[in-house]
């Protein structure tokens, strides 16, 4: 069982290119969720989504773009790279959060993002 | 929205010595407190979750933390911590009928063999 699988791992790019990081969970979850982790900032919420069709902003969306077309896949989309958005990017999900087991939340491997 | 307190943000122990992690949250209703661990170069991992019932939870590697709905705190405790405890510890809060988990900080755990 894969569970939540995330690439690249790393990833350096110049200012203004874009990329995209891809997300896929093999746990037929409902939820996703996109983080970012910055030393000594803890995780902060990018973009969710409940379900395949659906997303909305997290905390700190500026700057980034996601979609949900299946179930399984969740990409995330750095449209103009910024130096504000080298970070660590973790994936999530979780299954429908209404059963006591739903709101456990499982996290990728992360990918070290570097813009320069 | 929720907010989630962590205190002493870079702990170093020595082998055997006791760890406690405070963890303080905002939200007054019902809520779901979990203890992630991250160890160094990998991914976070759930550590032990509260939904309802006993306020204290056994989680894995020794580890327990205790729910005290009047303080709004759910503090991480091991008796006697390894060096392979070493790690970040971030305390997170569910509220309900919130999907989102907010996250503290985190703790840096340093132990010294």
């Amino acid at each position: 069982n894969a569970g939540v699988t995330q690439t690249p791992k790393f990833r350096i790019l110049k200012i203004g290119q874009s990329m995209t990081l891809q997300c896929t969970q093999d746990m037929n979850h409902n939820y996703m969720y996109w983080y970012r982790q910055d030393p000594g900032m803890g995780l902060k919420l990018i973009y969710y989504s409940v379900g395949a069709g659906i997303t909305d902003k997290g905390e700190v969306p500026n700057g980034y773009n996601v979609s949900r077309s299946t179930t399984e896949d969740f990409p995330l989309r750095l449209e103009l790279a910024a130096p504000s958005q080298t970070s660590v990017y973790f994936c999530a999900s979780s299954p429908n959060t209404r059963t006591s087991s739903g709101n456990t939340i499982y996290f990728g491997e992360g990918s070290w993002l570097t813009v320069v | 929205a929720q907010s989630v307190s962590q205190h002493n943000h870079h702990v170093i122990l020595s082998e055997a010595a006791s760890l406690e992690l405070g963890c303080n949250y905002s939200y007054g209703g019902t809520v779901n407190l979990f203890w992630y661990v991250q160890y160094p170069g990998q991914h976070l991992q759930l550590l032990l979750k509260y939904f309802s019932g006993d306020p204290l939870v056994k989680g894995i590697k020794g580890f327990e933390a205790e729910f005290i709905k009047s303080k709004f705190s759910f503090n991480l405790r091991k008796p006697s911590v390894q060096w392979s405890d070493t790690a970040e510890y971030f305390c997170a809060v569910k509220s309900s009928g919130n999907n989102r988990l907010a996250f503290g900080k985190g703790n840096q755990v340093v132990v010294i063999p």
